[in-house]
């Protein structure tokens, strides 16, 4: 059992560039999450979806646009990268919605932009 | 409190010490407090889920308790060890649906042999 998997784990990105964030869960779980995770501050909701097909914003959407077509894969796409969007991205899923269900989270994808 | 504050921000202690530290969240419209633990270049990995007031978990040598009166959850470690250096990090919904979670900035802890 892999949980969930993100890759690239590293990535330097020139400003203007794109990439594609890879995100993979084999809990089957309905509920994919991503957060981003900048120095000295919270976890904070980018996107996140609620199943195959649904997805909505979380706190910080700009600049980020995600897709969810299996129950499996939550990619995170970045569209003219900027150094503000420098940070590290964990993907996370749950089986439910409920505020009490664990979410189990990947290693993360430390990526910086110059 | 409108947001999840965690204290202290940083905290190095010698391999032996007893040691605790602090989550403040809104107390209004309460339904679940999240700890996790999160080792650098590792996943966040779950500790506890409470969700009633006066909770208490144990896991080993890690405890937590809960107050959703006041709006804080305390995390203590007995004995700690230098394999529990780690950022402690603690979440809550406060109050939203869809499991959304929001996160304090992480105690960062230390452990020195």
């Amino acid at each position: 059992n892999a949980g969930v998997t993100q890759t690239p784990k590293f990535r330097i990105l020139k400003i203007g560039q794109s990439m594609t964030l890879q995100c993979t869960q084999d809990m089957n779980h309905n509920y994919m999450y991503w957060y981003r995770q900048d120095p000295g501050m919270g976890l904070k909701l980018i996107y996140y979806s609620v199943g195959a097909g649904i997805t909505d914003k979380g706190e910080v959407p700009n600049g980020y646009n995600v897709s969810r077509s299996t129950t499996e894969d939550f990619p995170l796409r970045l569209e003219l990268a900027a150094p503000s969007q420098t940070s590290v991205y964990f993907c996370a899923s749950s089986r439910s919605g409920r505020s009490a269900d664990t979410q189990y989270f990947g290693p993360g994808t430390r990526l910086t932009v110059l | 409190i409108l947001n999840v504050e965690q204290s202290p921000q940083s905290l190095h202690v010698q391999e032996g010490d007893s040691t605790n530290f602090t989550c403040s969240f809104p107390s209004s419209n309460f339904y679940a407090l999240h700890w996790y633990r999160w080792e650098t270049a590792k996943s966040p990995e779950a500790l506890f889920v409470m969700t009633l007031n006066g909770d208490e978990k144990k896991k080993g040598r890690i405890s937590a308790t809960l107050n959703t009166k006041e709006g804080y959850s305390y995390l203590y470690i007995k004995g700690s060890q230098p394999e529990d250096s780690a950022t402690y990090l603690c979440a809550s919904d406060r109050g939203s649906t869809l499991g959304r979670l929001y996160f304090g900035r992480g105690t960062q802890l230390t452990v020195w042999p």
